[in-house]
């Protein structure tokens, strides 16, 4: 079964600082990838997504993340961050063609002021 | 478009009361998901209706839930008798024929 593996469970960064989250999935065939957010007491929000075509997709609030095939990657990136983005980040894989969508544990992140 | 609409946002209940949570997803979405949320399992899928049809229930803990879509803009999800590990945030979702999914705000159930 295709499974979703973010390694960082909490990240704290300060204000300004470069973020990526790691995402790595678990399955050989064709996926669709995406990152969502989750703000404190919040819905799903969806930041991203990737489908096909240039691995470098551009999300929502200055987010971008790169589809590395070869690595079964997806990692989430930010140039820098604010400390509005403090909340808990979750990278999902749905298999082409099927419905499920596979969520990771979640990279709940913390940006000090 | 209001998004997908759930409710009650928050409940607290004893064990072994019934509890039903409600979802009404956006119009025109062919597909409505049922998740769970928990610190330890993190966002599990629960249910998912294609065309008000059930069509994968195996994430379904056990036969003190079940869920029900009696028509393309109303779902159930009900727990009866509640059990306090039953703790955690409902999410519905919903999507159209594409492949992103939209999700509510949740209902937060407390049993205890």
């Amino acid at each position: 079964a295709q499974s979703v593996s973010q390694h960082n469970h909490h990240v704290i960064l300060s204000e300004a600082a470069s973020l990526e989250l790691g995402c790595n999935y678990s399955y050989g065939g064709t996926v669709n990838l995406f990152w969502y957010v989750q703000y404190p007491g919040q819905h799903l929000q969806l930041l991203l997504k990737y489908f096909s075509g240039d691995p470098l997709v551009k999300g929502i609030k200055g987010f971008e993340a790169e589809f590395i095939k070869s690595k079964f990657s997806f990692n989430l990136r930010k140039p820098s961050v604010q400390w509005s983005d403090t909340a808990e980040y979750f990278c999902a894989v749905k298999i082409q063609g099927a419905q499920k969508l596979v969520f990771g544990q979640g990279t709940r992140l913390t940006i000090n002021p | 478009d209001a998004g997908v609409i759930q409710s009650p946002r928050h409940e607290v209940t004893e064990m072994g009361q019934e509890v039903t949570l409600r979802c009404k997803p956006i119009s025109g979405h062919d597909y409505l998901f049922w998740y769970r949320q928990t610190m330890m399992r993190g966002l599990e899928l629960l249910i998912y209706f294609n065309n008000n049809v059930p069509i994968d229930d195996s994430g379904m803990p056990e036969d003190r839930f079940s869920a029900k879509m009696p028509n393309a803009s109303f779902s159930t999800l009900k727990i009866q008798p509640s059990e306090p590990r039953d703790s955690a945030v409902y999410f519905c979702a919903s999507r159209p024929g594409g492949n992103t999914i939209y999700f509510g705000e949740g209902s937060w159930l407390t049993v205890v």
